[in-house]
């Protein structure tokens, strides 16, 4: 079966500590998002990618690092510097970024940090 | 700036009766797309459709429905006859072309929840 797999479905740090999120795809998509939301809130842009090795910030970009090293994988790191990580991260792939393709979602990563 | 509105925070009705979502948005571009994802209780945002700001024509699929008007930017959403498996956060977005990127993003509204009660 075709998808985007996330792990893990929960995860648990201590402050302080970066934190890296899984996100595969086999879907043979070109472009890869990281979304971020917050509960009664609308999911906003980290991180996106239109094709292996090269990758643009989103809206909130602070505090947060990634990389596309294959085509497949698009990993988020959560480091020390976000000041507030606690929230539900989706991972999202599109054939290309281009116009009007449709974004396909993982099934999250819940991230809790004390 | 691209915006998506959606003023309806939370919706509650009873199974069968009809329900409409609402979205407005906001655009400069000319050329533009509009979509609804739906995402259960599960989190994992599922697709339901796309519409490009060309084509204003309604769409109908099963109990599914969509009213698309550009003189308002309005994309809206009916549920006929809901059920209980409708229990679900519905998001609106829209997608626009970048002149500063090669391609285009999605900008979402902040969603509604919808409960269908039995």
């Amino acid at each position: 079966d075709g998808g985007i797999t996330q792990s893990p479905k929960y995860l648990f740090r201590k402050e302080g500590q970066n934190v890296t999120l899984s996100c595969e795809q086999n879907l043979n998509h070109d472009a890869m998002y990281w979304y971020r939301q917050d509960p009664g809130q609308g999911l906003r842009l980290i991180y996106y990618s239109q094709i292996v090795n090269d990758f643009q910030k989103g809206d909130i970009a602070e505090g947060y690092s990634v990389s596309r090293e294959k085509k497949e994988s698009f990993p988020l790191t959560v480091t020390s510097a976000q000041k507030n990580p606690t929230a539900f991260y989706l991972c999202a792939s599109s054939i290309t970024q281009g116009i009007g393709y449709e974004q396909y979602f993982g099934p999250g990563t819940r991230l809790t940090v004390t | 700036a691209q915006k998506v509105t959606q003023a309806q925070t939370e919706i509650s009705v009873v199974e069968k009766e009809d329900v409409t979502l609402d979205c407005v948005y906001e655009t400069r571009d000319t050329t533009y797309y509009l979509f609804w994802y739906k995402q259960p209780p599960s989190g994992e945002l599922v697709f339901l459709i796309r519409r490009n700001s060309f084509d204003e024509q309604n769409e109908i699929s099963g109990r599914y429905s969509w009213n698309f008007q550009k003189s308002t930017s309005s994309f809206n959403f009916t549920i006929t006859a809901s059920q209980v498996v409708d229990s679900a956060v519905y998001f609106c977005a829209l997608s626009e072309a970048r002149e500063e990127t090669s391609g285009s993003r999605l900008t979402f509204g902040e969603g509604t929840q919808l409960t269908v009660n039995p």
